[in-house]
């Protein structure tokens, strides 16, 4: 079956502006998570959506936001973008149910966001 | 809060090496354990794991331990080749009664193995 798509794969964007970032589960996946990659910070948890619900959130302002829909596919937006927003951000994910500890994460390959 | 300590490295080895990646954690109760392994230009991919004390994950000759008594999951092959250079991350997901915890990575260990 499909993976987890992530789009765009690449893109450039100047401070000041907004980016959305989509991520298309596995099918039959119904929670999302999303990761912020740097070399500096390593993965840092931005938000997780179950059903279309925020079900835990991270430690970022709240210049990033995420939504999820009816057929689990998410998106992920920053507001007024920083120098320091540039990273690579992955979604992932998985079932969502069931026992924890079973519910491994399947990671798309990810969007790379510079900000200039 | 949770947390996940792994060495940075970068870790350096010779082909048919023998490959110890330490993690140790803070967490309540007993969290779920993962290796998570990443390729150049690739995003993450689960390598094994481990949801109960003294379960042994393995995989594609990678094994790791639940430990609970000193809170670690050692990451170990005994023979690694060019092909397992990527970087490994530790994570957990925290163990919660009624609903799911986030999962959280440690800074993750890049491994270049030479011929």
């Amino acid at each position: 079956k499909a993976g987890v798509t992530q789009t765009p794969r690449y893109l450039i964007k100047t401070r000041g502006q907004q980016v959305t970032l989509s991520c298309s589960p596995i099918s039959g996946h119904r929670s999302v998570s999303w990761y912020q990659q740097t070399p500096g910070q390593g993965l840092q948890f931005l938000f997780e959506y179950f059903s279309e619900t925020q079900r835990n959130k991270g430690n970022f302002p709240g210049r990033f936001s995420g939504r999820q829909f009816s057929n689990s596919r998410s998106e992920m937006n920053v507001s007024t973008l920083e120098l320091g927003d540039s990273a690579l951000y992955l979604c992932a994910s998985s079932s969502g149910q069931g026992l924890a500890g079973a519910n491994v994460l399947t990671f798309g390959a990810g969007s790379r966001l510079t900000v200039l | 809060g949770n947390s996940v300590t792994q060495m940075e490295g970068p870790v350096t080895l010779s082909e048919e090496a023998f490959l110890t990646i330490n993690c140790t954690y803070t967490a309540t109760g007993y969290p779920s354990l993962f290796w998570y392994v990443q390729y150049p230009g690739e995003g993450l991919q689960l390598l094994l794991k481990a949801t109960k004390a003294d379960d042994k994950g393995s995989n594609k000759g990678f094994e790791a331990t639940y430990r609970k008594e000193t809170t670690s999951f050692h990451l170990e092959k005994g023979s690694v080749q060019v092909s397992d250079s990527a970087v490994y991350f530790c994570a957990l997901r925290g163990e919660m009664k009624t609903s799911y915890d986030k999962v959280i990575f440690g800074p993750g260990t890049s491994l270049s193995v030479i011929p």
